[in-house]
């Protein structure tokens, strides 16, 4: 399968601080990037759908002005989270999906994630 | 909106047996994708096998198969001759035509028993 990158994988910042997180996929081009947060024992919660050369777009209720992502190149999206928090640390996943003709086909691979905590 | 639902939030299997985690969705669309997931205690997400709404037979991935019934809209996720290695978490998701967004069950953690 594809393969997606991540980085950092673990990250302790204070608090106020700003925090990048990238996300590359490595051997193909993706067009669209997701950015997904999950807490201890619980699902993937999609915050955002990241489109190469144009805007993010935000799920219901995730502050745009907090998670900045921005989605410069077919390879590479970033996320950013300013002024963290301790309610901020979470686990950071990004997918990236592989362009096919048929939308829902279309498998999205996974990076292998980011642990932030905030103190 | 979809909805995926995982009824079974832990499973023991013994090693060597066979296992299925259940997994019901709800759409109206008649275009979809389902697809599980694998989440081991290292966070990263471990694509392991895809059905597609227009599919006919059943996706099969080595010891992975998938039992679609789609008038009964399941798609429970069958793991032949268990292995230690199978521990993990394990999330059935489902896109639909309109944005290829995935949206995912609760998860079921499967513990293999040696």
């Amino acid at each position: 399968g594809a393969v997606v990158s991540q980085h950092p994988s673990r990250v302790i910042c204070k608090s106020g601080t700003s925090v990048k997180i990238e996300c590359r996929s490595l051997d193909f081009q993706a067009t669209t990037m997701f950015w997904y947060r999950q807490f201890p024992k619980q699902s993937l919660m999609l915050m955002a759908t990241s489109n190469e050369g144009s805007k993010a777009t935000y799920e219901q209720g995730v502050e745009k002005d907090k998670f900045l992502i921005n989605h410069a190149s077919l390879t590479l999206s970033t996320l950013t989270v300013t002024s963290a928090h301790p309610e901020d640390s979470s686990f950071y996943i990004c997918s990236a999906r592989v362009h096919g003709v048929v939308l829902f086909q279309e498998t999205q691979y996974f990076g292998p994630g980011t642990r932030l905590l905030v103190l | 909106a979809q909805k995926i639902t995982q009824t079974q939030p832990g499973m023991f299997v013994q090693e060597k047996e066979a296992v299925t985690l259940d997994c019901t969705y709800d759409t109206s669309d008649q275009s979809y994708g389902l697809f599980w997931y694998k989440q081991p205690s290292s966070g990263e997400m471990i694509f392991l096998i895809y059905q597609g709404s227009y599919d006919e037979q059943n996706a099969t991935e080595g010891r992975y198969s998938l039992n679609f019934q789609k008038a009964r809209k399941s798609a429970n996720l069958v793991i032949s001759a268990s292995q230690l290695g199978d521990s993990a978490m394990y999330f059935c998701a489902s896109t639909i035509n309109a944005g290829n967004m995935l949206t995912f069950g609760g998860g079921t953690r499967l513990m293999v028993k040696p």
